[in-house]
């Protein structure tokens, strides 16, 4: 069973530009969440899908991210413009459905921003 | 707000030397915990989850324990495979899952 995609592994930008992250996530899971994982510290939710609908964007820095899911299957994370402390590895991973399942994480993206 | 301290922050074992790692939480209304390893440069990786005080899970050389405050995961017999962070999570009510920072295991041949 394949798991969790998401490309690019890595990503360098100048500040201010934008970035766009891409999740595919295990085959019939309806959960998706993105982390955003700094160096020395464990993964931090940024938000969660359930199928469509983002339950918990509490985390989430409006003002420059946003992200999407549509169809409920692949999710893209946007930043818009980055700023030096975007720097981190952005996490995507999922989960067979709602309350208390192991969620399943993919390799991440480095992102840089210079 | 949920809170995990992991300890401690890295530990060095020598091949075959049996130790604890610790897992420190508050949470209000634990619906489970989660220990997970993550090796450089990938996602972590599901190992456990125990739901209630007194459960226990094993796993090769691995043994994870649950109090009401405190999770342990030991390491039976280490080997240098066994190198990576570890990393352990924990869901109240809220459903959300809180990481701690993990704890670095290094295991010399």
């Amino acid at each position: 069973e394949a798991g969790v995609v998401q490309s690019p592994r890595y990503k360098i930008i100048e500040k201010k530009q934008p970035v766009a992250f891409w999740c595919n996530p295990i085959s019939g899971h309806n959960t998706l969440y993105w982390y955003r994982q700094n160096l020395g510290q464990g993964p931090e939710l940024l938000i969660r899908y359930e199928n469509e609908e983002a339950v918990d964007d509490s985390q989430l820095p409006k003002d420059r991210f946003s992200a999407e899911r549509l169809k409920g299957v692949d999710s893209t994370l946007k930043i818009q413009p980055a700023e030096l402390g975007d720097s981190a590895v952005y996490l995507c991973a999922s989960s067979g459905g709602q309350g208390i399942h192991e969620q399943f994480f993919g390799p991440g993206t480095r992102l840089t921003v210079l | 707000e949920d809170q995990v301290t992991q300890s401690p922050e890295a530990l060095r074992l020598q091949e075959g030397e049996s130790s604890s790692l610790n897992c420190s939480y508050t949470v209000s209304g634990l619906r489970g915990l989660f220990w997970y390893r993550q090796d450089p440069g990938k996602g972590p990786e599901f190992l456990f989850t125990l739901y209630s005080a007194g459960e226990e899970k094993e796993k090769e050389r691995l043994k994870a324990t649950l109090t009401k405050k405190e999770s342990f995961l030991h390491i039976t017999a280490p080997k240098p495979e066994d190198s990576a962070t570890y990393l352990c999570a924990v869901t109240g009510s809220n459903y959300k899952l809180t990481f701690g920072k993990g704890t670095l295991l290094t295991v010399n041949p």
